[in-house]
């Protein structure tokens, strides 16, 4: 079955710390990879995407995620939080059309001071 | 001003009453999409379509039909509103990139949300 599991529901990090966050998917064929930030009242924006080529794909606001087909992953990664990133992310998994597209259930960040 | 507009951005109503919301959007894009967001459930595809005559159903249809009026234009309908179907809902819309062109995308556009509560 197709699926996007991020196992984290909620991640607290202080401003400043590193931050990572984990997505792993299911996908039958070659996955197409996203990750979307949800500010609190607002719609999903694109942080970043992968289709092919560099593993590691740079997006806005500084974040970088990681592609590992072996491990079936595509963890999001940020050096230096800053208080404005707090939100909810969702990693998504799809085929090229995004009819398709398939959502992890999210990971509320928190950034404390 | 926003490119996806939706309306209302909040309703409140009663078990039984038929909602609509509404989507509009000034991307100039033919696909348009209809999900629902839940606590702890992510978001769920209810209809898309790719055209003004290509409606198809998605992952939890069931209750709901949608409104393609115009390339712009992309309504959601609850003809009989249930408490279970409170939620946040989300229109967006996409545009098919051709692969090494200049609109390779598959990223889709959101709206604001419509968050909708059945009592």
């Amino acid at each position: 079955a197709q699926s996007v599991t991020q196992p984290d529901i909620h991640i607290t990090v202080s401003e400043g710390a590193s931050l990572e966050l984990r997505c792993n998917y299911s996908y039958g064929a070659t996955p197409y990879l996203f990750w979307y930030v949800q500010s609190p009242g607002q719609g999903l924006q694109l942080l970043l995407k992968y289709f092919s080529g560099d593993t590691l794909v740079q997006g806005i606001k500084g974040f970088e995620a990681e592609f590992k087909r072996s491990q079936s992953s595509f963890n999001l990664r940020k050096p230096s939080v800053h208080w404005s990133d707090a939100a909810e992310y969702f990693c998504a998994v799809g085929p090229y059309n995004t009819d398709k597209l398939i959502f992890g259930t999210g990971t509320r960040l928190q950034v404390f001071p | 001003d926003a490119d996806v507009t939706q309306t209302p951005r909040n309703r409140i109503t009663k078990t039984g009453k038929r909602i609509m919301l509404e989507c509009s959007q000034t991307k100039g894009h033919d696909r348009m999409y209809w999900y629902r967001q839940d606590p702890g459930l992510g978001l769920r595809l209810i209809y898309y379509s790719f055209d003004v005559k290509d409606i198809n159903k998605g992952e939890i249809s069931d209750g709901y039909s949608v409104s393609r009026q115009a390339q712009a234009k992309f309504s959601l309908s609850l003809e009989s509103a249930i408490p279970n179907q409170t939620a946040l809902y989300f229109c967006a819309t996409s545009v098919l990139g051709l692969a090494g062109g200049p609109e390779v995308t598959g990223e889709l556009f959101f709206g604001e949300g419509s968050r909708l509560t059945v009592l």
